[in-house]
């Protein structure tokens, strides 16, 4: 069975401070490693999907990259607008037994930044 | 609308009631897909459509939970004889293709059963 775990739950940064979310994962055959932000009371927003190990992804103050066995979120001078919480889920190749259709998703990561 | 738009926002019912949830996915994504997000716990898979069929199913919990797809758009998930464990937020998603494109998520129903 497809595992995913996010580390921390929880994180409190102050405006500028950089840090790292993780997230470890567990799968036969790995097709895409996706990171999400949802807002309370919003659906996930889709952020970054990483293929292979080595792979880097970036996207403003936000860089996401990808191990055998785990990805990271780097977060470099947070804003107040990045809390938020942090989705990491597996998609699993197909014919690797099971489902390849669905997305396996963490606990997520709650951060806030505080101003 | 340019997103995935699911209605209503949020139902509440009586136990034992039966709850019709709705999904308007993105226009052109073949692809479409019903999650559950319980308090405290992950995102957890339902159910996968490819057009108007279901090739996965394996998410649903029991045999109260069902849903269907009509002309390759519109789903819903139904319901029957809810139960208060089915409280939860009932999140849909679409994509372009069933196994390489990224999923794009609605906001979700929010489902409180009394």
């Amino acid at each position: 069975e497809d595992q995913v775990t996010q580390s921390p739950e929880a994180l409190r940064l102050q405006e500028g401070e950089s840090s790292s979310l993780n997230c470890s994962y567990t799968v036969s055959g790995l097709r895409g490693l996706f990171w999400y932000r949802q807002d309370p009371g919003k659906g996930p927003e889709f952020l970054f999907t990483l293929y292979s190990a080595g792979e880097e992804k970036e996207k403003e103050r936000l860089k996401a990259t990808l191990t055998k066995k785990e990805s990271f979120l780097h977060i470099t001078a947070p804003k107040p607008e990045d809390s938020a919480t942090y989705l990491c889920a597996v998609r699993r190749i197909p014919n690797s037994g099971g489902s390849n259709y669905k997305l396996t998703f963490g606990k997520g990561t709650l951060l806030t930044v505080n101003p | 609308g340019a997103g995935v738009s699911q209605s209503p926002s949020n139902k509440v019912t009586e136990k034992g009631k039966d709850v019709e949830l709705r999904c308007d996915p993105i226009s052109g994504h073949t692809a479409l897909y019903w999650y559950r997000q319980s308090l405290g716990q992950g995102l957890e898979f339902l159910i996968y459509f490819q057009g108007n069929s279901a090739p996965d199913k394996s998410g649903l919990p029991s045999d109260r939970f069902s849903a269907e797809r009509t002309g390759g758009s519109v789903s819903t998930l139904t319901i029957q004889r809810t139960q208060q464990e089915d409280s939860a937020v009932y999140l849909c998603a679409s994509s372009q293709q069933g196994s390489l494109g990224s999923q794009h998520f609605g906001d979700g129903t929010r489902l409180s059963i009394l």
